[in-house]
């Protein structure tokens, strides 16, 4: 399968709460991505983060990367209902390719 | 930012028929476009990838007679698909990498989407 994998798969939190999504893909990467898809629409870029950086943030988002792990993580901070939506991330090989994660489907409870 | 616009919107033909999707780079030139489906509840899979003037690279199990790619300019790629059967409804995205310029290399911008379904 050219996905990477994320979890969890679903989340449910209630407004106020720290959301955290997982991601790993398979091969060495140049930077890694995530998007927001709302239900039918198209993709909404989050943030960048490029092989040698660890962290970075954008506003209420965070983003972590481990490249000896192939893993990348997402922290949604003081959750909004707005934020319910479909959550992806997509790692940019060297292959010139993007390729995206499983996604994870948050619901945040007003 | 760069923008990349897909048309139609949504599309739904009987089964047995041709659509043609377009995907444009409004405000950049994309040297390299890319095709994704996603099915309901699923992630965006790459179907294939185009250069401009050259024949599209495929992904392992998509159809190329099936699913017809052509970038024929720097600013517009077209994605047929022939003989639509009710299997091939899907959401179809189109991206672009661009030159220097509006269009990073470093990001893809994509379109908003076509959705197709046969009947």
């Amino acid at each position: 399968s050219q996905q990477g994998e994320e979890d969890p798969q679903a989340l449910s939190i209630q407004e106020g709460e720290n959301a955290t999504m997982n991601c790993s893909y398979k091969t060495s990467i140049n930077n890694l991505q995530w998007y927001r898809q709302n239900s039918g629409r198209g993709l909404v870029h989050l943030i960048l983060i490029r092989s040698n950086e660890r962290e970075k943030h954008s506003g209420r988002l965070r983003v972590t990367l481990d490249t000896s792990k192939k893993s990348s993580s997402l922290l949604i901070t003081a959750s909004r209902a707005a934020d319910t939506a479909s959550y992806f991330c997509a790692s940019y090989t060297g292959g010139f390719k993007t390729i995206f994660g499983a996604g994870t489907r948050l619901f945040v409870k007003a | 930012g760069a923008v990349v616009s897909q048309h139609p919107s949504w599309v739904i033909c009987k089964s047995g028929t041709s659509v043609k999707i377009e995907c444009r780079s409004l405000d950049f030139q994309a040297t390299t476009m890319f095709w994704y489906r996603q099915f309901p509840k699923q992630s965006l899979m790459l179907m294939a990838t185009s250069n401009e003037g050259s024949k599209a690279t495929y992904e392992q199990g998509v159809e190329k007679d099936k699913f017809l790619i052509n970038h024929a300019s720097l600013t517009l790629s077209t994605l047929t698909v022939t003989s639509a059967h009710p299997e091939d409804s899907s959401f179809y995205i189109c991206s672009a990498r661009g030159l220097a310029g509006p269009g990073s290399t470093d990001t893809q911008y994509f379109g908003p989407g076509t959705r197709l379904t046969v009947l």
